[in-house]
């Protein structure tokens, strides 16, 4: 057990629709990552958050929004799904600031399936 | 911006031998960074290498840093059935940028 929770961990929806997953991250971290990893893609960098200031971007399509609250919990949100957006979401923390990464410790993930 | 290549994609092998993954980045690394997922989990921490010719050791895996710091490598000495799983580099930029992975199935 990583300590990083993410729910829900299976979602099944349909196209056009938006989703909401919810990343919470190891008592004490800063840091929330954001991960897409599809079928031979690895682990695409989506997004991160620290102290709930956005950090840094990577390929996050604008269709898809994030945030860190204050209790620093933090939400992926998708909207106007694809087939395409089907993917295993990872939320990672990290008790280091950027630019220091350190291990980051991964959730268990959320699968989506967009049909 | 920088890419991180791994080969090989994947690799069977049958237990008792000996399996070597390689990444390549396309720019310097402060530090790399290895991590294996077993098929249907997560990716756990493995090793950090932060150091030019860095060479450690964890029972039968053994992780290298290449003098440039532009390539690593890892190798199983002697695979298990629990080596099992997709190991991964991964290089900072302005966050953890992963390789696609090696996938490693071994038979008994």
């Amino acid at each position: 057990d990583s300590g990083v929770t993410q729910t829900p961990k299976h979602l099944i929806t349909a196209t056009g629709q938006r989703v909401t997953l919810r990343c919470s991250p190891r008592s004490g971290d800063l840091s929330v990552y954001w991960y897409q990893q599809s079928l031979d893609q690895g682990l695409q960098f989506l997004i991160h958050y620290y102290n709930g200031e956005e950090r840094a971007k990577g390929n996050i399509l604008e269709r898809f929004s994030a945030q860190q609250f204050p209790d620093l919990h933090s939400e992926l949100n998708l909207s106007s799904l694809e087939l395409g957006d089907s993917a295993l979401y990872f939320c990672a923390s990290s008790p280091l600031p950027p630019p220091n990464t350190g291990e980051l410790f991964f959730g268990e993930g959320s699968r989506l399936t967009v049909l | 911006g920088q890419q991180v290549m791994q080969i090989p994609q994947y690799q069977h092998v049958q237990e008792g031998e000996d399996f070597t993954t390689y990444c390549n980045s396309s720019t310097t690394l402060s530090n790399i960074q290895w991590y294996k997922q077993r098929p249907g989990g997560h990716p756990v921490f493995l090793i950090q290498l932060v150091k030019s010719g860095e060479v450690k050791k964890q029972k039968r895996l053994t992780f290298q840093f290449g003098e440039a710091k532009k390539n690593s490598s890892l190798h199983i000495t002697a695979t298990q059935t629990t080596d099992v799983g997709t190991y991964f580099c991964a290089g900072v930029q302005t966050a953890l940028i992963f390789g696609k992975g090696t996938t490693l199935s071994v038979s008994s």
